[in-house]
């Protein structure tokens, strides 16, 4: 089981690109989150998704856009990269609502925007 | 909006070495509070989950405890090994989870 896959692993990207960062879990969990990651900020959630066809915003979502078609993957797209949106990028799944479960993060993607 | 504060930044201890690290947040009407080890350039593992009607959890040498009512929590780890050399998170929520900045912990063999 390989749980939680992300990639690409790294990107260098010129502003302005558009960029589609991919992650897919074969846990059959629910909910699916996107973090960033900035030094001396911490992990700040991007959007999230409670079930496959659903959508919400999270704290820093400006920039960037979600589908949730299925289960299984939960990709971000980055319509056009600015330098802000250099990060490291997580995703996250979660196996229901209850308030017991934990998340499940992926290994990360190291997104430079030039 | 909840915030969440770690203390210390950095943490340096020789092996062996019981410690305590801590967090603290602002909104005390929170779901859960879960610690999460991040390895350098890898995503992060859940430790521990303390529902909020809890006061504790344990799992094997870590013990973390929860206090709604001051709004904090506390990460202890009992005779510490090289291994456990990581940054340690703390984060509060259930669905959306709000997160500190992390200790970073180096333990000297």
């Amino acid at each position: 089981i390989a749980g939680i896959t992300q990639a690409p692993t790294s990107q260098i990207l010129a502003a302005g690109r558009r960029m589609t960062l991919r992650c897919t879990q074969d846990m059959r969990h629910n909910a699916m989150y996107w973090y960033r990651q900035d030094l001396g900020l911490g992990l700040r959630l991007i959007h999230y998704s409670n079930t496959a066809g659903t959508t919400g915003k999270g704290e820093v979502p400006d920039g960037y856009s979600v589908s949730r078609a299925n289960t299984d993957d939960f990709p971000l797209t980055l319509a056009s990269a600015v330098p802000s949106q250099t990060s490291v990028y997580f995703c996250a799944s979660r196996p229901s609502g209850g308030r017991t479960d934990t998340q499940y993060f992926g290994p990360g993607t190291r997104l430079t925007v030039l | 909006k909840q915030e969440v504060t770690q203390i210390p930044a950095a943490l340096s201890v020789p092996e062996g070495e019981n410690l305590v690290l801590n967090c603290s947040f602002t909104d005390s009407a929170i779901y859960n509070l879960q610690w999460f080890r991040q390895d350098p350039g890898k995503g992060l593992t859940s430790l521990l989950l303390i529902q909020s009607s809890q006061r504790e959890q344990t799992s094997g040498r870590l013990n973390a405890s929860l206090d709604k009512s001051s709004g904090r929590s506390t990460l202890y780890i009992a005779a510490s090994q090289p291994g456990d050399s990581a940054t340690y998170l703390c984060a509060v929520g259930a669905n959306n989870l709000f997160f500190g900045t992390g200790t970073r912990l180096t333990v000297i063999p």
